[in-house]
């Protein structure tokens, strides 16, 4: 079946402009995550949707930093005011529960100019 | 919360030898160990996982050993490949319906031809 797709692939932007970042996990996988990798970095946790719990949001850098998922699917991750240094890939992972497999997403590649 | 650790940060090894990796975590009542490789420019994708009821898992040329006295589990390959090299991630979890898996930082494995 699909797996986790995320888009855009890649994303330029200019500093301070706003960007959302689209995850569409696999049907049917309750957790949903966000994760920053910068080059050459590890996983860095941002925030966590398990089912209609409230999400752990407890990773997220700044407040310009917000997720959401709707219907308990698609997550929209937005950053506000980016600066240069939100640039790198961010990759979105899903799972029938939070603590089984993760599938992760391609990606997305995202360049703060 | 769970805290992986991982050393070494990178691991270099001969073609044809064997690599171990280990990470420690902190929570005792974690019971769930995922090991992934990343491959440069991909995403992150399960190779094994053991659960806290067993204390070692095969699947051809990699193993994963678990010591819950000591609070660690190793990721083994032996016969190691050029296409081995990769970064490794660890991860932990424990049980409860909104628990989240934690990453280690990575290692990143060098095959020597």
């Amino acid at each position: 079946g699909a797996g986790v797709s995320q888009s855009p692939s890649n994303k330029v932007t200019e500093k301070g402009k706003d960007v959302e970042l689209r995850c569409d996990p696999i049907s049917g996988h309750t957790a949903l995550y966000w994760y920053r990798q910068s080059l050459g970095q590890g996983l860095e946790f941002l925030i966590y949707f398990q089912g209609n719990s409230a999400p752990d949001k407890s990773g997220l850098p700044s407040d310009r930093f917000s997720a959401e998922r709707t219907g308990g699917s698609v997550s929209t991750l937005t950053i506000q005011r980016t600066q240069q240094e939100d640039s790198a890939v961010y990759l979105c992972a899903s799972s029938f529960t939070g603590v089984e497999t993760q599938y992760f997403g391609p990606g997305t590649r995202l360049l703060v100019l | 919360g769970e805290n992986v650790e991982q050393h070494p940060s990178t691991l270099s090894v001969q073609e044809g030898d064997s690599a171990v990796i280990k990470c420690t975590y902190s929570d005792s009542a974690s019971n769930y160990f995922p090991w992934y490789k990343q491959e440069l420019g991909k995403r992150p994708q399960l190779i094994i996982d053991i659960r806290s009821n067993v204390g070692e898992k095969k699947d051809q040329r990699i193993a994963v050993t678990l010591n819950k006295t000591a609070k660690h589990f190793s990721l083994h390959i032996t016969e190691t490949q050029p296409e081995d090299s990769a970064v490794y991630f660890c991860a932990a979890s424990f049980p409860g319906a909104n628990s989240k898996l934690t990453f280690g930082k990575g290692i990143t494995l060098s095959v020597r031809p």
